[in-house]
């Protein structure tokens, strides 16, 4: 089965501390891919990164970096020096080629506090 | 039209009742998706369409139906709505021949139905 868990439902953090948001995923697939979307508290859903499975560099996006690691079946999210405008849900999702389609973890809420 | 326009933007609905989202594109996106967002349940497929004239069931199809009698339209029809169809109902689109490619959604359309 096909499966993406994000453990943490909901973290708060002070302003400029670090934080990392989990993704645990379950595939039989060989190629797939991997999603971070934003959801502020405007409610649209922001894309933010998408990795391929065949490459386990990780990225960084100014305070943003993502740790993939295949070995564990995780794609962890990091925010360095958090900001208020960071609160927001994030949600994980993995897109199998089997399927066609995106699964969507059920979401961390992150709450910058100032 | 940029990018997907969903309406209505919110809606209260008597139980029993017809009611059909619209959902519209202007990308050529040749595949298209509905899900529906509940508190702690992340986002859930509800029917998906890899392309014109072609639909198959997502995660939780029962209670709704779906056309795509075109490339740009893919209306959600709630046959005879009942109260726990209440959500936030976000229609996406992706090109699928495009290997990994994200999701573009629509602002999302609240339904409440009483």
């Amino acid at each position: 089965a096909q499966k993406v868990t994000q453990a943490q439902t909901e973290i708060s953090v002070v302003e400029k501390e670090d934080v990392t948001l989990d993704c645990v995923y379950e595939t039989r697939d060989t190629t797939y891919y991997l999603f971070w979307y934003k959801q502020p508290p405007s409610g649209e859903l922001v894309f933010l990164i998408r990795r391929n499975s065949f490459d386990e560099q990780n990225e960084i996006s100014g305070r943003y970096s993502w740790n993939f690691q295949k070995s564990t079946s995780s794609f962890n999210f990091t925010i360095t020096a958090s900001q208020v405008v960071d609160s927001a849900v994030y949600f994980c999702a993995p897109g199998y080629s089997s399927a066609s389609k995106i699964i969507f973890g059920s979401g961390t809420r992150l709450s910058i506090r100032p | 039209i940029a990018g997907i326009t969903q309406a209505p933007t919110s809606q209260i609905l008597a139980a029993g009742r017809r009611m059909t989202l619209r959902c519209t594109q202007d990308m050529r996106h040749n595949a298209m998706y509905w899900y529906r967002q509940d508190l702690g349940l992340g986002l859930r497929l509800i029917h998906y369409s890899n392309t014109a004239g072609t639909t198959g069931k997502g995660e939780v199809p029962d209670g709704y139906s779906v056309s795509r009698a075109n490339t740009d339209d893919f209306p959600l029809t709630l046959a005879s709505a009942v109260p726990s169809q209440t959500s936030v109902y976000f229609c996406a689109s992706s090109d699928s021949a495009k290997q990994g490619g994200g999701y573009t959604f629509g602002s999302g359309t609240r339904l409440t139905v009483v």
